[in-house]
């Protein structure tokens, strides 16, 4: 089984572009979930998605980050326009979270897009 | 106050030596504590769901116990290996929330040949 692929691995941008990035979940999880991690900082929740729907978007920082599910499946993350403090690693991760126990709840991560914006 | 603390920030052993690492949370309205793996790069790997007060995991040589009462979580790793460096995360999720991981900022590890 797949696990949860990002796209691109790295970006490097100057401030003011748009850059959009990419998550595939495991296939047959509703749950989608976008994290930041800022360097030398904790991971940081951004948002949730339920199928297509978002769940929970109370961590986005602004907007100038706009998430899409369409169709429920993968889900993009665009930033537009950067700014230097955008700079990070950006992790997708996905879970079934059927509710029958709390064991189903684990998320699986990605590898993360690693965002600098010069 | 949200936060979730571990400690040490970083630590070094030797190949062999048997380690173990602290994640503080408050302890009200908790739902479960996640602990992760990650070496840079690579995905943050699952390693244990911690739910219930007393729960004692295992896998390998490492292991986990978790006390919701007071707000703790101790990993052990015993006879660790070059190949366990890494940054082991903890997170919890409040009850209520809608599943979001609230991190702590990790414990570095790395074990010398």
């Amino acid at each position: 089984e797949a696990g949860v692929t990002q796209f691109p691995s790295h970006s490097v941008i100057e401030k003011g572009q748009t850059v959009t990035l990419r998550c595939d979940p495991i296939s047959g999880h509703d749950n989608l979930y976008w994290y930041r991690r800022v360097m030398g900082k904790e991971i940081k929740f951004l948002l949730h998605f339920v199928k297509e729907s978002k769940q929970d978007e109370s961590g986005m920082p602004n907007n100038r980050f706009l998430a899409e599910r369409t169709g429920g499946t993968y889900s993009t993350l665009k930033v537009q326009p950067a700014e230097l403090e955008d700079s990070g690693v950006y992790f997708c991760a996905s879970s079934q979270r059927t509710g029958q126990s709390r064991e189903s709840d684990t998320q699986y991560f990605g590898p993360g897009t690693r965002l600098t914006v010069l | 106050i949200l936060n979730v603390e571990q400690s040490p920030q970083s630590l070094h052993v030797q190949e062999g030596d048997s380690t173990n690492f602290t994640c503080s949370f408050p302890s009200s309205n908790f739902y479960a504590l996640h602990w992760y793996r990650w070496e840079t790069a690579k995905s943050p790997e699952a390693l244990f769901v911690m739910t219930l007060n007393g729960d004692e995991k295992k896998k390998g040589r490492i292991s986990a116990t978790l006390n919701t009462k007071e707000g703790y979580s101790y990993l052990y790793i015993k006879g660790s290996q070059p190949e366990d460096s890494a940054t082991y995360l903890c997170a919890r999720i409040y009850g209520g929330s809608q599943g979001n991981l609230i991190f702590g900022k990790g414990t570095k590890l790395s074990v010398k040949p």
